[in-house]
């Protein structure tokens, strides 16, 4: 069966610090993948995603992911942490039908 | 343009009770999905349209939940018969996906937080 699994439920990270969200998915077929990030109250915005092609793709405020095949992971990486980026991140995965599967999400909390 | 928007942004609902979410999605957008998104959980499929046509209803919890969009333009979920258990945000999306599209992006409403006392 297709998912996604977070490892990571909370990470608090220091303003400034880098930052590394991980993501896992299982699924059969050359994956579509995706991060997206929702504040509190807020929908889903999406960071970025990765259909086909470079491996690293580079999403917006900052943020960039990489897909490893072999260790079915597409983590989601920026270099320096900003207090704006305090929210909660969902990696996703599309099925052939179209429909998005999700992980649990990871929380990030920054200090100053 | 306009987003993908929703109403009401809150909704609180008496056990029993009938209730009915909106969603509108971006003008032109052919696919259109549900989520149900528990506290602390991701969001978890619903159903998906394409045009009026609903393709895929397998994440519908019960046969109280039904969703329809009859003009392939604004959907709307009803929720019959509330249950505690049916409190959640629930969460619209769009996409111009369609069969044989590149895009595949979905755009998210702001969702619509049900709590059923």
């Amino acid at each position: 069966a297709q998912s996604v699994t977070q490892p990571d439920i909370h990470i608090t990270v220091s303003e400034g610090a880098s930052l590394e969200l991980r993501c896992n998915y299982s699924y059969g077929a050359t994956p579509y993948l995706f991060w997206y990030v929702q504040s509190p109250g807020q929908g889903l915005q999406l960071l970025l995603k990765y259909f086909s092609g470079d491996t690293l793709v580079q999403g917006i405020k900052g943020f960039e992911a990489e897909f490893k095949r072999s260790q079915s992971s597409f983590n989601l990486r920026k270099p320096s942490v900003h207090w704006s980026d305090a929210a909660e991140y969902f990696c996703a995965v599309e099925n052939q039908g179209g429909k998005l599967i999700f992980g649990q999400g990871t929380e990030l909390s920054v200090k100053p | 343009g306009a987003g993908v928007s929703q109403s009401p942004r809150y909704k609180v609902a008496k056990r029993g009770q009938d209730v009915a979410l909106r969603c509108d999605p971006i003008s032109g957008h052919v696919s259109l999905f549900w989520y149900q998104q528990a506290l602390g959980q991701g969001p978890e499929f619903l159903t998906y349209f394409q045009n009026e046509a609903q393709l895929d209803k397998s994440g519908l919890p019960s046969d109280r939940f039904f969703a329809e969009r009859p003009e392939g333009s604004v959907s709307t979920l009803k929720i019959q018969r509330t249950q505690q258990e049916d409190s959640a945000v629930y969460l619209c999306a769009s996409s111009s996906r369609d069969w044989g599209t590149v895009s595949r992006e979905q755009y998210f409403g702001p969702g619509t937080r049900l709590t059923v006392t």
